[in-house]
């Protein structure tokens, strides 16, 4: 089983809001990362959490907030969001052990900023 | 300088037929691991095959093959007997073991289109 799951699949959202995404793999990997896909464009890397602790932040505005509540769970909380970071959010994870360092991904969530 | 190369940004290949979708990266670090992944128009990036930098056999995996060359720093993605379900936007992309090892480097990518 490769399954990463992600909620909602689509979220429309004003800028004075705050939503959350979540993200939730079974799979026992070590590692869950956060991704943004514009359209047409390859994923950019966001914020990885090794072992529940967060490892790399690729520069994103505070106005994202990743948290990891345990080795299962990862969610990226948003507030006062710009139209701008309409795009799909991608989960993924990957074992990082045994020789397996493939990243899984989720079907992403559709965010529309309005 | 761009770590990871698609210079096909659209392919068209017939049904039954193979096709391969170029690759090339630029790495300074000896130890590196390729992957490739298909994104169909629904959005879900699904993992296809991986290829060590220090494996000396080709990856495959089923109808998927990785075209490895290391000196010319080549990882082209070859699909034999192409499917309508095939059709979707390919991404090569390279993650380096040194250094951020968790970051993974992704190609522009390649549109493939199968023609019944």
């Amino acid at each position: 089983d490769t399954e990463v799951t992600q909620t909602p699949k689509h979220l429309v959202m004003g800028m004075t809001n705050k939503k959350s995404l979540k993200c939730e793999q079974h799979m026992g990997h070590r590692a869950m990362y956060w991704y943004k896909q514009k359209a047409k464009k390859p994923p950019e890397l966001m914020f990885v959490y090794s072992y529940e602790k967060l490892s790399i932040n690729e520069s994103v505005p505070s106005r994202f907030s990743p948290e990891c509540p345990n080795s299962s769970l990862l969610n990226l909380h948003l507030h006062a969001l710009q139209p701008e970071d309409s795009a799909l959010y991608l989960c993924a994870s990957s074992q990082e052990q045994g020789g397996s360092y493939e990243q899984y991904f989720g079907p992403g969530t559709r965010l529309t900023v309005t | 300088a761009q770590k990871i190369t698609q210079t096909q940004p659209g392919m068209f290949v017939q049904e039954k037929e193979a096709v391969t979708l170029d690759c090339t990266y630029d790495t300074s670090d000896p130890s590196y691991g390729l992957f490739w992944y298909k994104q169909p128009s629904s959005g879900e990036m699904i993992f296809l095959i991986y290829q060590g930098s220090y494996d000396q056999q080709n990856a495959t995996e089923g109808r998927y093959s990785l075209n490895f060359q290391k000196a010319r720093k080549s990882a082209n993605l070859v699909i034999s007997a192409s499917q309508l379900g095939d059709s979707a936007m390919y991404f090569c992309a390279m993650r380096e073991w040194g250094g951020s090892n968790y970051k993974l480097t992704f190609g522009k990518g390649t549109l493939l289109t199968v023609n019944p």
